[in-house]
């Protein structure tokens, strides 16, 4: 069963930064957080995936609060083209993903 | 960049047919899996295989079998189709260090109506 709670979805003004949000109180240790999303009709897309520190790559920032019970996935500079549904999903590595539903981001112009 | 194919983007079939979804991978991944995407329920895994002639149940293979004899490819069979198997299929690949978990790759998605 997916063990994080994500908003069912969101805006976001092109150019400005997206901000998902998702909780995951009941993180353990050595599970880590991934997000992926996914564009219509395509399969989904890995963006990042962290432990314990901010983690940054040239799609995106993740944001893990010091108690690992939160976390946040920031799309700088949203363009129209991240429409998707994005997914945060916890899990130790070698164990099973479950993806959940995931936020519904629509990016206005 | 690594790429994985699926044999057909729609797919229409019959109740009783048997169905062959195939998958491709171009980056030598030893890992790959199916899923299963509906609405309001996320993807679920029907199986995997971490190599070649190997697979493993994940959630929900009950209805399907697969085939792995080639690294690169892994099939989904669906023996007898039946209107609740109507869905996404999605295939995806990984490295052997990942396993269930890490970065997966995905394929575009076969879209399969059984009527």
């Amino acid at each position: 069963d997916a063990k994080t709670t994500q908003p069912t979805s969101m805006d976001c003004a092109e150019g400005r930064a997206a901000n998902l949000p998702c909780n995951h109180s009941t993180i353990s240790g050595n599970e880590y957080v991934y997000w992926y999303r996914q564009i219509h009709s395509q399969g989904p897309q890995y963006i990042i995936h962290g432990l314990k520190n901010n983690e940054t790559n040239e799609m995106a920032s993740l944001i893990i609060t010091e108690d690992r019970k939160s976390s946040t996935l920031i799309l700088p500079h949203a363009t129209l083209r991240d429409t998707a549904v994005y997914y945060c999903i916890v899990a130790i590595t070698g164990n099973q993903f479950y993806f959940g539903t995931g936020t519904s981001l629509t990016v206005i112009p | 960049d690594v790429k994985v194919t699926q044999s057909s983007r729609y797919l229409v079939k019959r109740t009783g047919e048997k169905v062959f979804l195939e998958c491709v991978q171009d980056m030598d991944h030893e890992n790959m899996f199916w899923y299963r995407q509906d609405p309001g329920l996320g993807l679920r895994l029907i199986y995997f295989s971490y190599d070649v002639k190997m697979k493993e149940k994940g959630d929900i293979p009950e209805g399907y079998s697969v085939s792995r004899e080639k690294k690169e490819r892994f099939s989904l069979i669906l023996e007898s189709a039946s209107t609740n198997q109507t869905s996404m299929y999605l295939c995806a690949s990984s490295r052997a260090e990942v396993l269930l978990s890490g970065e997966q790759y995905f394929g575009p998605g076969t879209r399969l109506t059984v009527t």
